[in-house]
């Protein structure tokens, strides 16, 4: 198993929309949680961190569940530069004090008209 | 504000050549990672560096050494080059490393291109 699991999709919506993504991760010492966009071919741009509390910039809205070592990602209101591809990140603190981030595969997003 | 630099950002080398890619890290940023990205594939971590020692190491193959210089810049070098050695590489800084940083993000450079022929 993986040790972060996205949906590849792709989730193709149409303007407008409402799309959630989820991530789960297998390792229960894991601290902190981000959400990445990358566009194609670009590199991957840091979208929003995950709060324990839940967060939210606009229209997106970041939420954590510890219990069940989930993280999703709600996008609202869809414009078509919203497609792209989200990556789940996340950040394990290790005996030694050494943080190591691991990425999900990534869930891709494509907007239509 | 200034961002992670890469270098070269296209590069094309032959079977068995080899390559250097250089990595400048946002100033202040102490810890460096490096990653593959093939096409269609997430990004995979190769190895990184902490005040300019390997803190981790990925599935950075036997062929690639890198290492971290006292201004913080990193090399990836790169031997023996396979025609599956062809991807963007990225380069990422943070600050800090431990439990004290953990929520310090990554911040991506651009990327080198590497094309293998």
């Amino acid at each position: 198993r993986k040790e972060v699991e996205q949906d590849p999709g792709p989730f193709n919506v149409p303007e407008g929309a409402t799309v959630a993504f989820n991530c789960t991760y297998s390792n229960s010492a894991s601290q902190s949680f981000f959400w990445y966009r990358q566009d194609c071919r670009k590199e991957p741009k840091l979208l929003m961190s995950v709060y324990s509390s839940g967060n939210e910039d606009g229209r997106f809205t970041a939420q954590l569940n510890r219990a069940s070592q989930y993280i999703s990602l709600l996008i609202r209101d869809s414009k078509l530069s919203d497609s792209a591809t989200y990556l789940c990140v996340v950040n394990t603190v290790f005996s030694g004090g050494y943080n190591k981030l691991i990425f999900g595969a990534g869930t891709r997003l494509a907007v239509h008209p | 504000a200034a961002g992670v630099i890469q270098s070269p950002r296209h590069l094309i080398k032959e079977k068995r050549e080899t390559a250097t890619l250089k990595c400048y890290p946002i100033p202040r940023h102490d810890t460096v990672y490096w990653y593959q990205q093939g096409p269609g594939q997430d990004p995979q971590f190769l190895i990184s560096f902490y005040e300019k020692m390997q803190s981790d190491k990925g599935s950075i193959p036997d062929r690639f050494s890198a290492q971290q210089f006292s201004d913080y810049h990193s090399e990836l070098n790169m031997s023996s080059l396979e025609l599956g050695d062809s991807a963007l590489y990225f380069c990422a800084s943070s600050l800090g490393e431990g439990a004290s940083s953990y929520n310090s993000p990554l911040h991506f450079g651009n990327g080198t291109r590497l094309t293998v022929t």
